[in-house]
């Protein structure tokens, strides 16, 4: 299994640029979360997915859209890149089962991205 | 005040140092979670527990639920177990909340 994958690893936008975000999981993991990580700060939410067609805003959604037309991906979106959005993206999926089980996440390597 | 706090911001240790890592949190929580993030900024989960104890290998992670707090010992500290320590509380949602991470480096 290849896990979560992301691309890319490295993006430069300029200010008002558009960009989609990759990731895939192979796992059959029916949540997967985005992640955005500043500098000293702790991971911060942005959107997650309980499974394919249901998405919900975290705690930092603004500047950003997902969507989840399959399990496997979850794409996530920029629309008008601006540089407060200069952060490191991580993807992360888990599974559960809805008994609650308490199961871990599973991490993409992450997306550097700097707007300019 | 944060949900998530880690203590110490930042540790260097001489290799074979026990290590202890502290994480408190102020909310109800289903869940932590034990995280490390390699300096080439890779995360790979250490556990996750909601009572007791748990080991594997040189790692120990115990909780307590009462008091709020879960601390991370590794014991035998190597060069290889310097990375970002990062703790993660589950609440009653769906979602974690993240501490802002330990970072332990181990002199050989």
């Amino acid at each position: 299994n290849a896990g979560v994958t992301q691309t890319p690893k490295f993006r430069i936008l300029k200010i008002g640029q558009s960009m989609t975000l990759q990731c895939t999981q192979d796992m059959n993991h029916n949540y997967m979360y985005w992640y955005r990580q500043d500098p000293g700060m702790g991971l911060k939410l942005i959107y997650y997915s309980v499974g394919a067609g249901i998405t919900d805003k975290g705690e930092v959604p603004n500047g950003y859209n997902v969507s989840r037309s399959t399990t496997e991906d979850f794409p996530l979106r920029l629309e008008l890149a601006a540089p407060s959005q200069t952060s490191v993206y991580f993807c992360a999926s888990s599974y559960s089962s809805g008994t609650g089980a308490y199961n871990e996440q599973f991490f993409g390597p992450g997306t550097r991205l700097t707007v300019l | 005040k944060n949900e998530v706090e880690q203590s110490p911001q930042n540790l260097t240790a001489q290799e074979g140092e026990f290590i202890t890592i502290n994480c408190s949190y102020s909310v109800g929580i289903s869940a932590l979670h034990w995280l490390q993030q390699h300096p080439g900024g890779g995360i790979v989960s250490l556990f996750m527990l909601s009572s007791g104890k748990k080991k594997h290998g040189r790692l120990i992670a115990t909780i307590n639920i009462q008091e709020k707090h879960s601390s991370l010992h590794i014991t035998a500290s190597h060069p290889r177990d310097s990375a970002v320590y990062i703790c993660a509380v589950r609440n009653y949602g769906q979602n974690f909340v993240f501490g802002p991470g330990t970072r332990l480096s181990v002199l050989p």
